[in-house]
Parts: C-alpha cells; structure tokens; sequence
C-alpha cells in the first residue's frame, strides 16, 4: 500500500541551527502538507502546498519557516533558526484532490530542539 | 474559529465491551469531518470522511456518524488491537484545505 515516507524519524539539534525535515509524498498526490504535534497536544496544521506554491499557512508558519518541492518526489520543510519551542513531532501528508478527499499522513519526524 | 471537542479524553473497556466516542464541533460551514486512528509515536491513520448530517459510514469494528452539530465513533466488540488515540477533525467551508483537530480519546481494550 502506498505511504508517505518520512526522514530522518528523529533529528535532535541545538537552539539556533537550521534543520530540513524531508517527506516523500504518495506518488500521485497533488497536494501536500506539514502539520505538528506538541507533546501532549493537538495536531496543528502548518502549511499546504499545490502547484509549487504555498496555498494556505497557519499563523505558526511565519519567516523562520518555509517549504520546497526541490523534485518530483520530494518535499521539504527547513526551520531556519530552530527554538525550543519548535520541539515537536512533524507530520508530513498528501492528498491525491484537494480536502475533503482522504488525506494520508507519514509517521513523522521528531524534532528535539536543545 | 473552528473548535472541536472530543470527549471521553480516556476511556478504558473490556475486550466486546462497546461504546462510543464523541466528537462535538463548531464550524462556519463544515465541508467534511474526519476520523483518524493514532498508535503511539504514529503519524495519524485515515479512518473515514463524512460530509452531510445524516451520514454513516463503516469499517470492520468501526462506525462513524454525523449529525449537525456531533459525530460518533461506534466501536462494536473492540478488541485489544483497538486500542489507540481516535483523532476528529474538521474541514470548514471557506477553511482552504487546512484540517482543525481535537484533542483525541484515547481507548484501551483489555482483555
């Protein structure tokens, strides 16, 4: 079956540094997303993306980050200067139409921010 | 703002025991409501989308329903492999393509 395939599944890194989190979506998907989960909290979204741009973001999403579809297959969110606040779990999704066909979520990347 | 309210935040059953999860929101125009599973250190699982009050739909143990202001989440004679976080969440109309979520019940079933 297919899946959403996301690395690294967990990147510790100091305040300050730039991290890239990458996300192989479901090939034929069209349109793709970054949502987070804090420990113990919701799932938030961040950020969707169709047709190379930016289509929708989340008051969270502000300069610190941004989003790349650097190829056919893959899609990247960097933290330019990671905060400890920005430790949490990151989960990359994808749908094949836009919402409120099904959207498929990979496992995640947890990010420790020290 | 969309809010979405899920109730119990835990709930513990017996292997057959079944029951039913709640998941309240306010949306201004809702265009589909979900229901994901969760295991832990998980990405969200997709279970089902119901768009109109009214709806059902089905899958193995599991029943989700909608009405104008609720969904339920039927588990009939759940077993241990059941147990998980259960994710509502919301699309609303003019929303984009975002989704707003609750905080999850989290079922245990014992044997």
């Amino acid at each position: 079956e297919p899946e959403v395939t996301q690395t690294p599944s967990h990147q510790v890194t100091q305040m300050g540094q730039e991290v890239i989190l990458r996300c192989v979506p479901i090939s034929n998907h069209l349109y793709f997303y970054w949502y987070r989960q804090i420990l113990g909290q919701k799932v938030e979204f961040l950020v969707s993306f169709y047709n190379n741009e930016i289509s929708e973001k989340s008051e969270i999403f502000d300069d610190q980050f941004s989003v790349e579809r650097p190829d056919g297959s893959n899609f990247t969110l960097k933290i330019r200067s990671t905060k400890l606040e920005d430790s949490a779990m990151y989960f990359c999704a994808s749908s094949e139409a836009p919402l409120p066909g099904g959207l498929y979520f990979g496992a995640g990347t947890r990010l420790s921010v020290l | 703002e969309d809010q979405v309210t899920q109730s119990p935040e835990a709930l513990r059953l017996q292997e057959g025991e079944s029951s039913s999860l709640n998941c309240s929101y306010t949306v201004s125009g809702l265009r589909g409501l979900f229901w994901y599973r969760q295991d832990p250190g998980k990405g969200p699982e997709f279970l089902f989308t119901l768009y109109s009050a009214g709806e059902e739909k089905e899958k193995e143990r599991l029943k989700a329903t909608l009405t104008k202001k609720e969904s339920f989440l039927h588990i009939t004679a759940p077993k241990p492999e059941d147990s998980a976080t259960y994710l509502c969440a919301v699309q609303a109309a003019g929303g984009g393509n975002k989704l707003t979520f609750g905080t999850g019940t989290q079922l245990k079933v014992e044997l």
